[in-house]
């Protein structure tokens, strides 16, 4: 079993939709939540950071997490066509020098 | 502002060849770290560093191996390429902030797309 699962998709909605993106980790130990976005050709890039359970806001993204379930969320609202990407949930634990990534879901927001 | 920088972003090898990938970071990062990405398994970390002269075994090391002789450079070797090296390859680094603390933002380069025939 992976540490962190992530469905890849492809995922795809029309503008204006309301995105949401999930991952399932089986460590209990991780404490630090994070999700990047990775544009075609490109690395990645911290878009949410979010430190033990609850909900964080940064504009139209929302990022969730639920340590009792041990499930993680993104929420993208009014998702544009500059929101196409792929996602990467990832997550560490305490000492913060190993990073556990998901596989990605790639989103095509259509105009 | 450079960031994370590696070189090359592309490379042809043919089986048996050996290559080294330089990444080089100007932020004064303690951590750097050497990353595969491939279809459907996501970013795998070969080997980090959380310091100059040291470095540690990721979750896929096996074929690879890495020097930080200085801070800001990490070198990735490949002594003798096989095809299952074909892969994008991404150096990143982070921060270091105290025990017990992360700040959750690894910088990333922009990769080195290696194919090996």
């Amino acid at each position: 079993q992976k540490e962190v699962e992530q469905d890849p998709g492809p995922l795809s909605v029309p503008e204006g939709a309301i995105v949401s993106l999930n991952c399932t980790y089986s460590n209990s130990a991780f404490q630090y939540f994070m999700w990047y976005r990775q544009y075609s050709r490109k690395g990645p890039e911290l878009l949410m950071y979010t430190y033990s359970s609850g909900n964080k806001e940064d504009g139209r993204f929302t990022a969730q997490v639920d340590k009792s379930s041990k499930y993680i969320s993104l929420f993208i609202r009014d998702s544009q066509p500059s929101d196409s990407a792929t996602y990467l949930c990832a997550m560490s634990l305490n000492t913060g020098n190993q990073f556990y990534f998901g596989t990605g879901t790639s989103l095509t927001v259509i105009p | 502002n450079a960031g994370v920088t590696q070189t090359p972003k592309f490379r042809v090898l043919k089986t048996g060849q050996s290559m080294t990938l330089l990444c080089a970071q100007d932020m004064n990062h303690e951590y750097m770290y050497w990353y595969r990405q491939d279809p459907g398994m996501g970013l795998r970390l070969i080997h980090y560093s959380v310091g100059e002269g040291t470095t540690a075994k990721g979750e896929v090391p096996d074929g690879y191996n890495v020097s930080r002789l200085k801070k800001q450079n990490f070198l990735l070797g490949l002594e003798s390429a096989a095809p299952s090296q074909t892969s994008v390859y991404f150096c990143a680094s982070s921060a270091y902030t105290g025990p017990r603390s992360n700040t959750g933002e690894l910088f990333f380069g922009e990769g080195s797309r290696l194919t090996v025939l």
